[in-house]
């Protein structure tokens, strides 16, 4: 079975810092992993995917993140936070047989102050 | 266009009633989802139907029951309401690929969810 875990149930960072959220997965086969974000009353929106290929992967709005297997770990980080930042970031893995879905982290709440 | 759309936004309605909430994608994905978000914002599968045929069904009561008249739909109908089942309700969809190998790395299009209050 696959799962995924986010360290760290909250993230506060100041406007201009760099933001750093955790997600540490488990899978038998090679993942594919996602972060998405969810913006207050919208639904979900894909941020980055990784799928083999570049271990760096760049997403919108200035974030990327980096697949490490040696530590299981997907992070997502951004140079700069922004006041438009504060969401909920959740990570995810893919599914790796028939009849599975995508399993989502318990998600992260990012909140920027100024 | 939006991809995928839900119908209703919002749905507040007394326990023990029966209601539907509707999705529908214009993305051509043969593959579609229903996930639940409650309070504290997790995400759970719920069911997901790949070209109208159901695949997931995780342990859910049997008074939520899903129906794909075709693979741009996917309805959620929920019998005998109970207050448990206030929650976000998201629908999504993905192309899966039933003959060629799966595309799993696509991920999935989320609508914009659909907050059911039960009182």
């Amino acid at each position: 079975a696959q799962s995924v875990t986010q360290l760290g149930s909250h993230v506060s960072v100041s406007e201009g810092a760099l933001v750093l959220l955790r997600c540490n997965y488990s899978s038998s086969v090679p993942p594919y992993l996602f972060w998405y974000v969810q913006y207050p009353n919208q639904g979900l929106q894909l941020l980055l995917k990784y799928t083999s290929a570049a271990t760096l992967v760049k997403g919108i709005n200035g974030f990327e993140a980096e697949f490490k297997k040696s530590e299981t770990s997907f992070h997502l980080t951004k140079p700069s936070a922004h006041m438009s930042d504060a969401a909920e970031y959740f990570c995810a893995v893919s599914g790796n047989q028939a009849g599975t879905a995508l399993i989502f982290g318990k998600g992260t709440t990012l909140s920027v102050s100024s | 266009d939006t991809a995928v759309s839900q119908t209703p936004k919002y749905l507040v309605t007394q326990m023990g009633n029966d209601k539907s909430i509707k999705c529908e994608q214009n993305l051509g994905h043969d593959t579609m989802y229903w996930y639940k978000q409650d309070s504290k914002k997790f995400l759970k599968i719920m069911f997901s139907y790949n070209n109208k045929e159901l695949i997931i069904n995780e342990t859910v009561p049997n008074r939520f029951s899903p129906k794909s008249p075709d693979k741009a739909h996917l309805n959620l109908h929920i019998n005998s309401l109970e207050l448990g089942d206030s929650a976000v309700y998201f629908c999504a969809s993905s192309q899966e690929g039933q003959v060629s190998p799966r595309l799993w790395g696509y991920g999935y299009t989320f609508g914009s969810g659909t907050r059911l209050t039960v009182v």
